[in-house]
C-alpha cells in the first residue's frame, strides 16, 4: 500500500520556468489537497479537490494551477516559477464524508527557484 | 474563519524530562483537532486526534493531548521525552469543509 506518492523529491528551477509536481494516492480518497511549508508559517493550503473534475482555491493559490481528471491523481502546476515559490510542497488526501478521519501526506517535494 | 496558534516556535528539553507543546485555536463552529509530527526530511505523520468524547486523547509514541473547550486549547504532552522525539510538531484544525488549518509548528529539540 503506497499511500500518497509525490514526485519529484527535489527540483531546482530557473525563474520563469514551468513544471508539474505529481501526486497520486491509492486509497480511493475523495479529498486531495496541496500545501506549501515555509519556516514559521506551518502549512498553507494552495488548492484542493473534493473529487474528479472539482477543484477550488485555498489560502495561497496565486501562481499555481491544478486539475483532477481521476480520483487517484492531483498534479500541481507552476506556471512561471518565481523565487517566492521556493518551498517544500506536500500533497495530502483523506475521505470526504468522514471528516473526522486523518489526512495522509506524501513525503514532500523540495523546490528551489533561482 | 479558523486559525491555529502554536505559542512556542522552539522547545529545547533534556532527555527524560517532561514536555508540553502548546496549541490554541479559534473557530466559531465545532472542530476536529489533530497533532502531526514531521521528522527531518519526511512528510507529516498523525500523532493523535480529538473527535469527541473524552477530552484526554492518547496517541502514538507516548504522547497525549487535552482538549479544553473553554480555553480553546489542545496542548500536547509527554511525561518523558527521548532523543528520537526530536522533530517538528504541528497542531491542526479541520472544519466542516474538510480543510485543515495548521499552526506555525513547534520544533522540539531533545538534548542528551
Amino acid at each position: 500500500n503506497a499511500g500518497v506518492t509525490q514526485t519529484p523529491k527535489f527540483q531546482v528551477l530557473k525563474t520563469g520556468q514551468s513544471m508539474t509536481l505529481q501526486c497520486a494516492q491509492d486509497m480511493n480518497h475523495e479529498y486531495m489537497s496541496w500545501y506549501r511549508q515555509d519556516p514559521g508559517m506551518g502549512l498553507r493550503l494552495i488548492h484542493y479537490s473534493v473529487g474528479a473534475g472539482i477543484t477550488d482555491q485555498g489560502e495561497v493559490p496565486n501562481g499555481y494551477n491544478v486539475s483532477r481528471s481521476t480520483t487517484e491523481d492531483f498534479p500541481l502546476r507552476l506556471l512561471s516559477a518565481a523565487p517566492s515559490q521556493t518551498s517544500v510542497y506536500f500533497c495530502a488526501s483523506s475521505y470526504l464524508a468522514r471528516r473526522n478521519t486523518e489526512a495522509f501526506f506524501g513525503q514532500g517535494t523540495r523546490l528551489t527557484v533561482v | 474563519a479558523q486559525s491555529v496558534t502554536q505559542l512556542d516556535s522552539q522547545v529545547p528539553v533534556f532527555e527524560e524530562a517532561p514536555v508540553e507543546l502548546r496549541c490554541n485555536y479559534s473557530s466559531s463552529v465545532s472542530v476536529y483537532l489533530f497533532w502531526y509530527v514531521q521528522y527531518p526530511n519526511q512528510g507529516l505523520q498523525l500523532l493523535l486526534k480529538y473527535l469527541s468524547g473524552s477530552t484526554l486523547v492518547k496517541g502514538i509514541n507516548g504522547f497525549e493531548a487535552e482538549f479544553n473547550k473553554s480555553q480553546t486549547s489542545f496542548h500536547l504532552r509527554k511525561p518523558s521525552v527521548h532523543i528520537s522525539d526530536t522533530a517538528e510538531y504541528f497542531c491542526a484544525v479541520r472544519n466542516a469543509g474538510n480543510m485543515l488549518t495548521f499552526g506555525g509548528g513547534t520544533r522540539l529539540m531533545v538534548k542528551p
